[in-house]
């Protein structure tokens, strides 16, 4: 079946430490994005991503960064600068001429 | 894109119809009023999308009135398992950008 895989699904990383949350997609989506929640809160975007090699920062870029050498992948950074890294952290795709978009399960990092 | 409002939280009975309110005053002729939902520690799910019609598919219908300025999704018999988080979005079709959510509406179906 085709869908958004993002792995591992629950992250713990020491305060300092750089961590890379994966994302993969065999959707043949064009465009991919990452996507930040807070306990009771909607989404806020971080980075998206609309062809191979291009990249552009959404809302709430600083302490992330992302890398879009493959159309099915989009690993996500999240920095030792981020200063509240813990958080759920969603994924999607979507393909040019269609707004829908599908997500996937989420990664929960939690940083201590 | 247009801005949305919507109640936090709603409680609907377990096989009765769920109905949410989406307020989208400042919405312009060439946005669409999409919906989705996010069920407890999960990535949101499309579930539908309209701009002047109602509209209907195997999920929900979408309600949206004449002058768009509001829109009501509406669960048919709701199950346990439609308890989630339902955001609705309203921006133009196909605009090469991203999908904004705000806090949505809360719905608890109970038994």
């Amino acid at each position: 079946d085709g869908g958004i895989t993002q792995s591992p699904k629950y992250l713990f990383r020491k305060e300092g430490q750089n961590v890379t949350l994966s994302c993969e997609q065999n959707l043949n989506h064009d465009a991919m994005y990452w996507y930040r929640q807070d306990p009771g809160q909607g989404l806020r975007l971080i980075y998206y991503s609309q062809i191979v090699n291009d990249f552009q920062k959404g809302d709430i870029a600083e302490g992330y960064s992302v890398s879009r050498e493959k159309k099915e992948s989009f690993p996500l950074t999240v920095t030792s600068a981020q200063k509240n890294p813990t958080a759920f952290y969603l994924c999607a795709s979507s393909q040019q001429g269609w707004d829908g978009y599908t997500f996937g399960s989420g990664t929960r990092l939690t940083v201590v | 894109d247009a801005k949305t409002t919507q109640p936090p939280s709603m409680d609907c009975a377990e096989g009765r119809a769920a109905n949410l309110p989406c307020n989208h005053s400042t919405i312009s002729g060439n946005e669409y009023v999409y919906w989705y939902r996010q069920i407890h520690s999960q990535g949101p799910q499309y579930i539908i999308h309209g701009l002047k019609n109602n509209e209907t598919n195997e999920m929900a219908s979408l309600i949206i009135t004449e002058d768009r300025k509001s829109s009501t999704l509406i669960l048919p018999h709701a199950t346990l398992r439609d308890t989630a988080v339902y955001y609705c979005i309203v921006r133009a079709y196909n605009a090469g950008n991203m999908l904004t959510f705000g806090g949505g509406t809360r719905l608890m179906v109970k038994p």
